[in-house]
């Protein structure tokens, strides 16, 4: 196993357009996470999954913004009409655990930088 | 959501010991102590976890006071790689690990 695998490592598109991100968790894991992060922040959360549901969406996540995790294995984020506020590195996590623990373990991918011109 | 505090930046010497503190003093009785770090470009990385009891892995240490208010992650011998952002985060029966900041560790040749 590599890991967790995000596509593409960068984007650079125009305000408007849309993108997509596609993260590929550890295969075993049950649990998917996206954050996004700005320079000089720390990671803020943005959704969760546990398998194939999306249990919830911070109120950071706009209208434009979509989740998936069809079968419960990859994911895919979406940003519609991109906007230059959009810039940032989207980190997608995934962990094996149960509902009960706090001791579950976060494995991060690399991340996918997008800068909107 | 259960807030941290730690310095914005710490300095240490190339090998070293590093103490690096984070408080605490709303933390439940369920929340789990995380710290993760980040090296530049990367994703963050897992480094630790305890409840309780003071705890050991390969990577480093974590001391958690008597009355869970406070932890500190030590680093027993600092290297050039272990410059990084250094996360302290609670987490309890839910999914959401809520970073803050961190303490920008940099570690001197």
């Amino acid at each position: 196993d590599t890991g967790v695998s995000q596509d593409p490592r960068h984007k650079i598109t125009k305000r408007g357009q849309n993108v997509t991100f596609r993260c590929d968790p550890i295969s075993e894991h049950n649990r998917l996470y996206w954050y996004r992060q700005t320079l000089g922040q720390g990671p803020e959360f943005l959704t969760y999954f546990q398998n194939e549901a999306q249990l919830e969406k911070s109120r950071l996540l706009s209208d434009r913004f979509s989740a998936e995790r069809p079968k419960g294995s990859f994911s895919t984020l979406e940003i519609q009409r991109t906007e230059q506020g959009d810039s940032a590195m989207y980190l997608c996590a995934s962990s094996l655990g149960d509902r009960s623990s706090g001791a579950n373990v976060l494995t991060f991918g690399a991340g996918s930088r997008l800068t909107v011109l | 959501d259960a807030k941290t505090t730690q310095p914005n930046s710490m300095e240490s010497n190339e090998e070293e010991p590093v103490h690096l503190p984070c408080n605490h003093s709303t933390i439940s009785g369920t929340d789990y102590i995380h710290w993760y770090r980040q090296l530049p470009s990367q994703g963050p990385e897992y480094v630790i976890h305890g409840l309780t009891s003071n705890v050991n892995n390969r990577m480093a240490s974590l001391a958690i006071a008597e009355d869970r208010k406070s932890s500190t992650l030590i680093l027993h011998r600092a290297t050039l790689r272990d410059a990084a952002v250094y996360y302290c985060i609670l987490t309890s029966g839910t999914y959401k690990y809520i970073f803050g900041t961190g303490t920008r560790l940099k570690v001197l040749a």
